[in-house]
C-alpha cells in the first residue's frame, strides 16, 4: 500500500514536444504529491507539488494533473527543452509526527533531443 | 541560497569496514532525513529525525546501520560492517514543517563497497 508506481522508465521527446510521466498510488492517506528533478551526480530538487483538493497545478511549462478517484497523477512538460533532460521522480506522502514521509516512484529518465 | 551539505561526496571502502557520512541541514530545519538511492531507483527513506529524536527508522537495517543527531543540528549515518549490497547514493534532506512540506536534498554521498 506504500508503493508509488511510475511509468515510463525512460522517455525520449523531441525539442518543443510534450513530455508526460504518469504515477499511481494505493494509499488513500497520502495528501501531498511532489515531483522531483534529479541531474546526474546531484540530489533531487523539488519541481512542483500538488495536494488532492485540486485537480491541476501549473507552474511555467510544468503542469501536474491529479485524479483523486483513480489515484493517479501525472507531470506534463510543455515545450520540452534539452535542459529538461534529467531523471524525474514522483512521490506521495502523508504526515508522520508533523513532517511529511515521502514514498518515491522508480523514476523516469527523460531525454530531450535537440 | 542555503543548501544541505554532505560529506564526503564519494567513498570507496572494502566490505566489513566501517563508514560514516555527515550531513548539515539548512539552518533552522528541525526535520532531517537520510535516504538510500540505489542506482536506477527512487530514494528510500532510512531514518527521519525531528530535532534530536528519531521519528521513523522502520526501514533502517539496525544490525549494521546507525544514525544520530545529538544536538539536533548536524547528523551522522554509520554503517558497520559495510556489505557489497550497501553500494548506493546516500542522500540527506531537511525540511521545516509546518512552514513548508518541501524537503531539500543535499548532493549525496556515493558509496562503493568492494
Amino acid at each position: 500500500q506504500q508503493q508509488v508506481k511510475q511509468s515510463p522508465q525512460s522517455l525520449i521527446v523531441q525539442k518543443g514536444g510534450i513530455s508526460i510521466i504518469n504515477c499511481a498510488y494505493e494509499n488513500t492517506a497520502f495528501d501531498y504529491f511532489p515531483w522531483y528533478q534529479q541531474f546526474p551526480g546531484k540530489g533531487p530538487a523539488l519541481l512542483i507539488a500538488i495536494r488532492p483538493d485540486v485537480s491541476e497545478k501549473k507552474e511555467g511549462r510544468f503542469t501536474i494533473s491529479f485524479n483523486k478517484s483513480a489515484k493517479q497523477f501525472s507531470l506534463h512538460i510543455m515545450d520540452s527543452q534539452p535542459g529538461d533532460s534529467a531523471t524525474y521522480f514522483c512521490a506521495a506522502s502523508h504526515l508522520i509526527q508533523g513532517a511529511q514521509k515521502l514514498v518515491f516512484g522508480q523514476g523516469t529518465r527523460l531525454t530531450i533531443n535537440p | 541560497e542555503a543548501e544541505v551539505a554532505q560529506s564526503p561526496r564519494y567513498k570507496i571502502t572494502e566490505k566489513s569496514q566501517a563508514v560514516a557520512f555527515w550531513c548539515d541541514p539548512i539552518s533552522g530545519h528541525a526535520t532531517l532525513y537520510w535516504y538510500r538511492q540505489i542506482l536506477g531507483q527512487g530514494p528510500e527513506l532510512l531514518v527521519q529525525f525531528q530535532d534530536e529524536s528519531v521519528v521513523d527508522d522502520s526501514q533502517l537495517p539496525k544490525d549494521r546501520f546507525s544514525a544520530e543527531r545529538l544536538k539536533g543540528v548536524d547528523s551522522t549515518l554509520k554503517i558497520q560492517p559495510a556489505e557489497l549490497g550497501d553500494s548506493a547514493m546516500y542522500l540527506c534532506a531537511s525540511s521545516r514543517p509546518p512552514l513548508t512540506d518541501t524537503q531539500y536534498f543535499g548532493p549525496g554521498t556515493r558509496l562503493t563497497v568492494l
